[in-house]
C-alpha cells in the first residue's frame, strides 16, 4: 500500500518567515495530494491540494508544489503568522480507490511572535 | 446543514467494555470514511461507505470492529471487548466527488480512553 513521509516532524519559524514541509510517497499510481491542518483539539481541515496533472497550486499564502518522477510534494507558507501554528499532515491517494487516503505523520508548526 | 457530527465526543470506558460511536455526514454526501488518529500520528484509514455499502475494511479493523451505515445516512462504529490499544481519536469524515476531486470533510472526532 501508499507509504506517506513527512518532515520535518517539527518546525519552529520567526513570524513573517517561510514554512516548508516535505513530503515523499511510494505508489507511484498516487494522484491526488491534500494538504490539512489540524488545530488543537479540532478537526482536519483541508487547506489546499494538487493533483497529478498540476506542478505547483497557489492559494494567497499557501502553496503546494509537485514532483512526480521524485514522488515528492511540498507544502509552503510564506508570511508566517501566529494563526498559522498547528499541525500539518500531507496525504496522497490514487485511483481506483480514490477514497483511501494515506496521510504523513504531521509537522507541528510553532510560528514565534 | 453544519458539517460533519460526531457523538460522543469522549468516552471513557473499563476494557473490556462495548462501546458506539454515532457519525452524522454532510447531508448530500454519499461516502463515508472512517479513520482512526493516535498521538503523534496522521489519520489511519478505517473503513469506507458509498451509500450503505462498505466497500473496504482496513487490516486495522479487527473482528472486534463493525461499522454500519443503514439506509446511506448516519454511521455506527461499534467497539466490542475494548483493549487499552483501542485508546485514540475515531474521526468521521464525508465526501462526495465532484468534478473528479473527491475532498474529505472531517467531523472533530470521538475521543476514546479506555482504563
Amino acid at each position: 500500500g501508499e507509504n506517506v513521509e513527512q518532515h520535518p516532524s517539527t518546525l519552529s519559524v520567526q513570524e513573517g518567515d517561510s514554512a516548508v514541509i516535505k513530503c515523499t510517497y511510494s505508489d507511484s499510481a498516487s494522484n491526488y495530494f491534500p494538504w490539512y491542518k489540524q488545530e488543537l483539539g479540532k478537526r482536519p481541515q483541508l487547506i489546499i491540494d494538487i493533483r497529478s496533472n498540476v506542478g505547483e497550486k497557489k492559494d494567497q499564502r499557501i502553496a503546494v508544489t509537485l514532483n512526480k518522477t521524485a514522488k515528492h510534494f511540498s507544502l509552503h507558507i510564506t508570511e508566517t503568522q501566529p494563526e498559522d501554528s498547528a499541525v500539518y499532515f500531507c496525504a496522497a491517494s490514487a485511483i481506483p480507490r480514490d477514497y483511501k487516503l494515506s496521510f504523513g505523520a504531521g509537522t507541528t508548526v510553532t510560528v514565534r511572535a | 446543514d453544519t458539517g460533519v457530527s460526531q457523538n460522543p465526543r469522549h468516552k471513557i470506558t473499563k476494557r473490556g467494555q462495548n462501546v458506539t460511536f454515532r457519525c452524522d455526514p454532510i447531508s448530500e454526501h454519499n461516502r463515508l470514511y472512517w479513520y482512526r488518529q493516535t498521538l503523534g500520528q496522521g489519520p489511519e484509514f478505517l473503513t469506507y461507505f458509498q451509500n450503505e455499502a462498505q466497500l473496504e475494511k482496513s487490516r486495522l479493523l479487527s473482528d472486534r470492529f463493525s461499522a454500519e451505515r443503514p439506509k446511506g445516512s448516519f454511521s455506527t462504529l461499534e467497539i466490542q471487548r475494548t483493549e487499552q490499544g483501542d485508546s485514540a481519536m475515531y474521526l468521521c469524515a464525508s465526501s462526495r466527488v465532484k468534478s473528479g476531486a473527491n475532498v474529505l470533510t472531517f467531523g472533530a472526532g470521538s475521543r476514546l480512553t479506555v482504563l
